[in-house]
């Protein structure tokens, strides 16, 4: 069966650490792997993509890692401020007109 | 620029009645218009998609219908709702036809069966 998997635990990290968050997917062959950001009670906000022929993606704080052949993304805030805590989706495309997200992690970032 | 709403921001329905939760979406022409649910501390599940008026995708068989009569207006109903229909519906729309484009999120609609 096709599945998104990430860390239903919580993260905790401490404040300036960094934290990094797992995706990984079974039976997808995603053409692209997109990763939001969720408050609580609002909607996703779109962070990063990565297209399936990247390795790596940056963005400030953010960076995105991207590997076919383990099937995983991994997606890493450096020096994490309280104001990251959040909880984080992955979706991923398969060259269709839709989104499959995974469950998400909540990350707490702890002064 | 573009800008999406959902309307209401809260509802609380008993158990059999009816329910119709409406997006609309602003600055862009013939978005792909999608309805999510999240349950309390759960992923977004994907209900219903549309390239179009008049054109729906069912993603799960359920207790919900769909419905698309003006090209950035989206629809989410039901004749007679369950108490396994609370949780909280999210409306998102993108560009048409362009893979691997971000998806826009509305603020949502938090819906109570009781």
């Amino acid at each position: 069966s096709q599945k998104i998997e990430q860390n239903s635990e919580a993260l905790n990290i401490q404040e300036g650490k960094t934290a990094t968050l797992t995706c990984n997917y079974t039976n997808y062959s995603p053409a692209y792997l997109q990763w939001y950001r969720q408050d609580p009670g609002r909607g996703p906000v779109f962070l990063l993509l990565i297209r399936e022929n990247e390795k790596e993606k940056r963005k400030e704080r953010l960076k995105v890692t991207f590997d076919t052949t383990l099937k995983q993304s991994l997606f890493h805030i450096t020096a994490s401020q309280p104001a990251d805590s959040a909880t984080y989706l992955c979706a991923l495309e398969e060259n269709t007109d839709k989104l499959i997200f995974g469950t998400g992690t909540r990350l707490q970032v702890f002064p | 620029s573009q800008t999406i709403h959902q309307w209401p921001a809260t509802l609380v329905q008993p158990v059999g009645s009816p329910l119709s939760l409406e997006c609309t979406v602003e600055g862009t022409s013939n978005p792909n218009l999608y309805w999510y649910r999240q349950a309390a501390g759960r992923g977004l599940q994907l209900l219903f998609y549309s390239v179009g008026i008049g054109q729906i995708s069912s993603e799960v068989p359920q207790n919900l219908s769909a419905s698309r009569p003006q090209d950035r207006q989206f629809i989410l109903s039901s004749k007679k709702l369950l108490l396994s229909d609370s949780g909280f519906y999210l409306c998102a729309w993108r560009e048409d036809r362009v893979v691997g484009e971000t998806q826009y999120f509305g603020p949502g609609t938090r819906l109570l069966v009781l």
